[in-house]
């Protein structure tokens, strides 16, 4: 079974700090690791994915993600955090023997205050 | 290119009806994903479509749920009949068929149930 962990419903951050959404997992596999994004009313966008290779991978909108294998974990980074980065955001794994489903955290609310 | 196309947005019926939401994925994708997000809480996956056939339906609570992908284009979700439970979000994803590919969401269909 896999599973997503994302221990805070909420994180604040002002404009101009880094920001950081954290998130653990759990596969018996090799994990394929995204990060999502979701504004109101609209669908999940996606941000970023960790397939192997370079344990820091970089997406959309200048954020980036770290793959710790040893902490299982993903963590979602961003040196410089804008008001437009305010949003929901959505760990998911998937296991690499898994060819379908997608496992989703619970979602982190990210708000970036001016 | 067009992306995931969800209707309705929204859904409001009573107890006992019978509800059914459409999914048009991004043409190309045989991978067709439903999830469901309740109360907030994670996004739970319900099923999987690789073209027409149902590669993994672990996720569909009961036997009141009943998906389609008839000629493997478009796909529905029916709920008959719907209880008070089933509100929530459902989102509708496709994807390539490799399986580190991102998701490509749709918007989502809320539905309520009273």
């Amino acid at each position: 079974a896999q599973s997503v962990a994302q221990p805070e419903d909420q994180v604040n951050v002002a404009e101009g700090n880094p920001l950081t959404v954290k998130c653990t997992y759990s596969v018996s596999g090799n994990p394929y690791l995204f990060w999502y994004v979701q504004y109101p009313n609209r669908g999940l966008q996606f941000l970023l994915k960790y397939i192997t290779g370079d344990n820091l991978v970089k997406g959309s909108y200048g954020f980036e993600a770290e793959f710790n294998k040893s902490q299982t974990s993903f963590h979602l980074k961003k040196p410089s955090a804008l008001v437009s980065d305010s949003a929901l955001y959505f760990c998911a794994v998937r296991d690499n023997t898994n060819a379908g489903k997608s496992t989703f955290g619970d979602g982190t609310t990210l708000t970036v205050k001016p | 290119e067009a992306g995931v196309t969800q209707f309705p947005s929204h859904s409001v019926i009573e107890k006992g009806q019978t509800v059914t939401l459409r999914c048009d994925p991004i043409s190309g994708h045989d991978n067709l994903y439903w999830y469901r997000r309740v109360m907030g809480k994670e996004i739970k996956f319900l099923l999987h479509f690789v073209k027409e056939s149902k590669q993994d339906e672990s996720g569909m609570p009961n036997n009141r749920f009943l998906a389609e992908r008839t000629g493997g284009t478009y796909s529905t979700l029916k709920v008959q009949p719907a209880e008070l439970e089933d509100s929530g979000v459902y989102f509708c994803a496709s994807s390539h068929g490799t399986d580190n590919s991102p998701l490509h969401f749709g918007n989502g269909t809320r539905l309520t149930v009273t």
